[in-house]
């Protein structure tokens, strides 16, 4: 059981430059969330999906745009990296029932720089 | 708009001894939960403990215990016969019934002394 996995583990971008992040799970949840961290800042929330087919924003979503391409993967894409996107990036995904307090499992991050 | 504040940027303690991480919360929910997560070097996020707000008793988790004191807003995390392998970055989490995003803290880093 693989729980969540992320792809890449590390990427190196250059100013200008796309990339999506990669995230799946094997848990069947209804929930999954992409949060960035920063020294200092613990984890922030940029976009969650509820449930397969809707997407909401979070805390910091501004230059970030995601997919939740079926049940199980949920993408994270830069459309035109900025060295402030530097940052790990890390899936969750919980799930999801209503009136369930659940915990979220997290995937084991990216580490992306953007020079 | 909930937050957390974990005022402890960093704490030490002896192997083998105890330690409390604090932490507080602001929330205008009634139905909400709380968590404590690891972070060890290897950056993954460990659940440690968690804490539905409506339950009075407070949870454990064999070495791991907490405090939850509802009305002053503040859920701190005691670790008992401290081990080498506690030493992590620890993260206070709060989040919502029917909305589980969560609201996490800047996190305290644990160093285990030898």
């Amino acid at each position: 059981n693989a729980g969540v996995t992320q792809t890449p583990k590390f990427q190196v971008l250059k100013t200008g430059q796309s990339m999506t992040l990669q995230c799946a799970q094997d848990m069947n949840h209804n929930s999954m969330y992409w949060y960035r961290q920063d020294p200092g800042m613990g984890l922030r929330l940029i976009y969650y999906s509820a449930s397969e087919g809707t997407t909401d924003k979070g805390e910091v979503p501004n230059g970030y745009n995601v997919s939740r391409l079926n049940k199980r993967e949920f993408s994270l894409r830069l459309e035109s990296a900025a060295p402030s996107q530097t940052s790990v990036y890390f899936c969750a995904s919980t799930r999801g029932l209503a009136g369930v307090a659940d915990t979220q499992y997290f995937g084991p991050g990216t580490r992306l720089t953007v020079l | 708009a909930q937050t957390v504040t974990q005022s402890q940027p960093e704490m030490s303690v002896q192997e083998a001894e105890t330690v409390t991480l604090s932490c507080t919360y602001d929330t205008s929910e009634s139905d909400y939960y709380l968590f404590w997560y690891k972070q060890p070097p290897s950056r993954q996020m460990i659940l440690v403990i968690r804490q539905e707000a409506y339950k009075q008793q407070n949870a454990t988790e064999n070495r791991f215990s907490v405090n939850f004191q509802k009305a002053a807003k503040s859920f701190s995390l005691k670790i008992s016969d401290s081990q080498l392998g506690d030493a992590a970055m620890y993260f206070c989490a709060v989040g919502n019934f029917g909305n589980e995003k969560l609201t996490f803290g800047t996190g305290t880093r644990l160093t285990i002394i030898p």
